[in-house]
């Protein structure tokens, strides 16, 4: 596609459940990152791919977080049980390759733990 | 753990008046990046400063690297309501664990009144 999506764009969810957050990166793009975004605030990294693999998921904020990639594209955020402090607008970005400055954001998912 | 601290957090100016917003670390970053980002959407890649005391240009929108490559700063001449965004600054990193990875200051909500 032209550009980076992400879906759901908006997810209502009760506390201890699981969800699932989809990014479509751009074609060709090797490199994937997640973010976490509070409200009006910066960025927190979560974690990246290189092609599937996932060599740091240091920024991961619990075990209850995983995330995986396949086929060098479409990647899945999954947050198990979820909690009412997880609730942010999650970004996904993908870039050329890892280490290539310039990074391509989606529109995010606004996630809302209730 | 790289930080970038971004100030100020909010900026309400009139139409016609210059501002300008800072991120300073005191970690080396291999680049500086400056995002500009509307509600609903992912950030949007605006400049990136890579050498030391490098200082680029875009319309009304100036943007410096410190010498040291640790601090940056946007100044933004007669503001327009158009200007209204939150900006993000993200630093590449320069090695280590830390390189290829963006580490963004807490952001800027900038509001410009007619």
């Amino acid at each position: 596609g032209a550009g980076v999506s992400q879906s759901p764009s908006n997810k209502v969810t009760e506390k201890g459940k699981d969800v699932e957050l989809r990014c479509d990166p751009i074609s060709g793009h090797t490199a994937l990152y997640w973010y976490r975004q509070s409200l009006g605030q910066g960025l927190e990294f979560l974690i990246y791919f290189q092609g599937n693999s996932a060599p740091d998921k240091s920024g991961l904020p619990s075990d209850r977080f995983s995330a995986e990639r396949t086929g060098g594209s479409v990647s899945t955020l999954t947050i198990q049980r979820t909690q009412q402090e997880d609730s942010a607008v999650y970004l996904c970005a993908s870039s050329l390759d890892f280490g290539r400055p310039q990074q391509f954001f989606g529109p995010g998912t606004r996630l809302t733990v209730l | 753990t790289q930080l970038l601290e971004q100030s100020p957090q909010f900026l309400s100016i009139q139409e016609g008046e210059n501002l300008t917003v800072y991120c300073n670390s005191s970690s080396v970053f291999s680049s500086l990046q400056w995002y500009r980002q509307e509600p609903g959407e992912g950030p949007v890649l605006l400049v990136t400063v890579v050498t030391g005391g490098e200082v680029k240009k875009l319309k009304r929108l100036t943007f410096q690297f410190g010498d040291a490559r640790k601090d940056s700063s946007l100044h933004i001449t007669a503001a327009q309501p158009g200007d209204t965004g939150l900006y993000l600054c993200a630093g590449e990193g320069a090695g280590g664990t830390s390189y290829g990875k963006l580490t963004f200051g807490q952001g800027t909500i900038l509001t410009v009144h007619p």
